[in-house]
């Protein structure tokens, strides 16, 4: 079956301007996380999302990161007034139950550059 | 503080030598700790999870306690292997702390 797909698969855009990142995760999968994988920083846990509960948004490295999901499907991942050191790969995965660990699935993800 | 130390950026190995991938953590309790991969131009998927105690590809990585590792082994590299690799731990129960990545290259 399809995987996770993410959209775009590159973004570059100008410092200041708004982004928003798409992520559809595989159907039937009632978490979805956003990571996002920087040069030199590794993996870093943005949010998560578990079903109707209010998300974790521990990972997120200033407010000017939020996140929506919207129908327990698709999620954006919205940067406000880019900055430089937000270019990176934003990296979506899903995974099938909440209550215990379950095999995260990922996406392709997003290629941000901000210039 | 739950964290995980890959001490290698860079790793390259020949084939047919063993390969060894350093992972260190910080975790108070009983860690869950899982490899990932990143072959290129592919996603990033599990490779193995310490509680299942598998062979993958023949990858193993045996958790040791009291070095707070999860070194993760293979005794005869292939040139397949070229790829990146993380080690995660689990926090809470889903969220995943993952080390900076080592980039394993097999060479001919």
């Amino acid at each position: 079956g399809a995987g996770v797909s993410q959209s775009p698969s590159n973004k570059v855009t100008e410092k200041g301007k708004d982004v928003e990142l798409r992520c559809d995760p595989i159907s039937g999968h009632t978490a979805l996380y956003w990571y996002r994988q920087s040069l030199g920083q590794g993996l870093e846990f943005l949010i998560y999302f578990q079903g109707n509960s209010a998300p974790d948004k521990s990972g997120l490295p200033s407010d000017r990161f939020s996140a929506e999901r919207t129908g327990g499907s698709v999620s954006t991942l919205t940067i406000q007034r880019t900055q430089q050191e937000d270019s990176a790969v934003y990296l979506c995965a899903s995974s099938s139950t909440g209550g215990g660990y379950s095999e995260q699935f990922f996406g392709p993800g997003t290629r941000l550059t901000v210039l | 503080a739950q964290r995980v130390t890959q001490p290698e950026k860079l790793l390259s190995v020949f084939k047919g030598a063993p390969v060894e991938l350093k992972c260190n953590y910080s975790y108070s309790g009983s860690p869950e700790l899982f490899w990932y991969v990143q072959y290129s131009r592919q996603r990033l998927q599990l490779l193995l999870r310490h509680i299942s105690r598998e062979s993958i590809k023949g990858f193993t990585a045996d958790l040791n306690k009291g070095e707070t590792s999860f070194h993760l082994k293979k005794p005869f590299a292939q040139e397949e292997d070229s790829a990146m690799y993380y080690c995660a731990l689990l926090r809470g129960a889903q969220k995943l702390v993952f080390g900076q990545g080592t980039r394993l290259t097999i060479n001919p």
